[in-house]
């Protein structure tokens, strides 16, 4: 296993668009998470997945974002209506699951830009 | 709530040390370390637990004070290689992994 992959790596819309990402997480990881990251910024959590269970959405997400993991392998975002202010890098991590913290791993990211 | 890293930016010559400090004003359960070089993910760099344990790996290691809520990265020895932004991510009092909240990072230059 390579690691956690995502697509497109890039993806340039106009505002008003809908735009879909996916994420491809390590095999063996059965937690899923959703980070967006601007420039100068660490990432900031958008949502996690459990398996197929979304179990917490960030209060920053708007109702235009959702997100699924129908069988709990992969996972999409998507954006409804983009807006300028969507424009940044979304990341998606994986990790292990259990009663200890494990490293979450990131994938590449999706460069978003809202014209 | 964010954690504080300090400091913001430093620059070093090959061969100095660095330290990066991560603040939290909430009671922390883990720290996360990741390292970003411009335009690629976060690489993963090591984890603390609560329990005050100290991790290394090569010439990288970190500390974790639970009483101070405060972890500390140490890069000894610097090279090229460490140049790049390094985020601490932290870890609530829930056990397991939860989502991890991220400092603003620290940009560390290594000049030769």
């Amino acid at each position: 296993d390579t690691g956690v992959s995502q697509d497109p790596r890039h993806k340039i819309t106009k505002r008003g668009q809908n735009v879909t990402f996916r994420c491809d997480p390590i095999s063996e990881h059965n937690r899923l998470y959703w980070y967006r990251q601007t420039l100068g910024q660490g990432p900031e959590f958008l949502t996690y997945f459990q398996n197929e269970a979304q179990l917490e959405k960030s209060r920053l997400l708007s109702d235009r974002f959702s997100a699924e993991r129908p069988k709990g392998s992969f996972s999409t975002l998507e954006i409804q209506r983009t807006e300028q202010g969507d424009s940044a890098m979304y990341l998606c991590a994986s990790s292990m699951a259990g009663p200890s913290s494990y490293e979450q791993y990131f994938g590449p990211g999706t460069r978003l830009t809202v014209t | 709530q964010q954690p504080v890293q300090s400091p913001q930016a430093v620059i070093l010559r090959e061969g100095e040390d660095a330290v990066i400090n991560c603040s939290s004003s909430k009671a922390l359960y883990s720290v996360h370390w990741y390292r970003q070089k411009h335009g690629e993910a976060p690489v993963f760099l090591m984890i603390l637990l609560k329990g005050g344990e100290q991790k290394g790996h090569d010439k990288i290691s970190a500390s974790f004070n639970e009483k101070k809520q405060q972890s500390s990265l140490y890069l000894t020895a610097s090279q090229l290689s460490y140049s790049g932004t390094y985020f601490c991510g932290t870890g609530g009092m829930r056990s397991g992994n939860t989502p991890l909240v991220f400092g603003k990072g620290t940009r560390l230059s290594v000049i030769a």
